[in-house]
């Protein structure tokens, strides 16, 4: 079946640093993607959704100055936690499409994200 | 917007009996895709099963099976011989229809325990 990779599973860093989160799909070309936050035992937040080849789609309230998501390639989906703080702390997770009109039920196993 | 309900924060049931988890769901759309995950305690999102709001029948995957009320909107997981594998958060989800892609609204999730 179609396997979603993603990269870290868990990142520890500094305040003020930047962390990168990478979702690749395996199989299968996606050419939509999507990124959650998740924080412990609540749901799954949808950050935004990505396009191959276009500027990603943000949900009310997400910070795209924030939250850089890049989506370059049909494989490859990264988001960018810029100068993180404690406060962005949390649980990752990337889902992908094969193509515009599927529903994402490929996810990936998701990144624990502290900032000390 | 489409919203999510799930009225149970957590359910216990004793190992090889039947649990039902409920969910109910809010949407102006005629056509759309419910789902239920489980997301054991490694946080990997994993579908358990999926319908159709065209198809009157319910679906069916081994010991998990649905009742899928459309008119009430309710769509409620029925896990049947209870096994202590099944111990997870389960999440509801409705597959809405975007521009890109197909994004999913998830409800707050319900805990399950199972006991042996």
């Amino acid at each position: 079946g179609a396997v979603v990779s993603q990269h870290p599973s868990w990142v520890i860093c500094k305040s003020g640093t930047s962390v990168k989160i990478e979702c690749r799909s395996l199989d299968f070309q996606a050419t939509t993607m999507f990124w959650y936050r998740q924080f412990p035992k609540q749901s799954l937040m949808l950050m935004a959704t990505s396009n191959e080849g276009s500027k990603a789609t943000y949900e009310q309230g997400v910070e795209k100055d924030k939250f850089l998501i890049n989506h370059a390639s049909l494989t490859l989906s990264t988001l960018t936690v810029t100068s993180a703080h404690p406060e962005d702390s949390s649980f990752y997770i990337c889902s992908a499409g094969r193509d515009r009109g599927e529903q994402p039920q490929h996810f990936g196993d998701g990144t624990r994200l502290s900032i000390l | 917007a489409q919203t999510v309900t799930q009225s149970q924060p957590e359910m216990s049931v004793q190992e090889a009996e039947t649990v039902t988890l409920s969910c109910t769901y809010d949407t102006s759309e005629s056509d759309y895709y419910l789902f239920w995950y489980k997301q054991p305690p490694s946080r990997q999102m994993i579908l358990v099963i999926r319908q159709e709001a065209y198809k009157q029948q319910n679906a069916t995957e081994n010991r998990f099976s649905v009742n899928f009320q459309k008119a009430a909107k309710s769509f409620s997981l029925k896990i049947s011989d209870s096994q202590l594998g099944d111990a997870a958060m389960y999440f509801c989800a409705y597959r809405t229809v975007m521009e890109y892609g197909n994004k999913l609204v998830f409800g707050a999730g319900t805990i399950l325990r199972v006991k042996s």
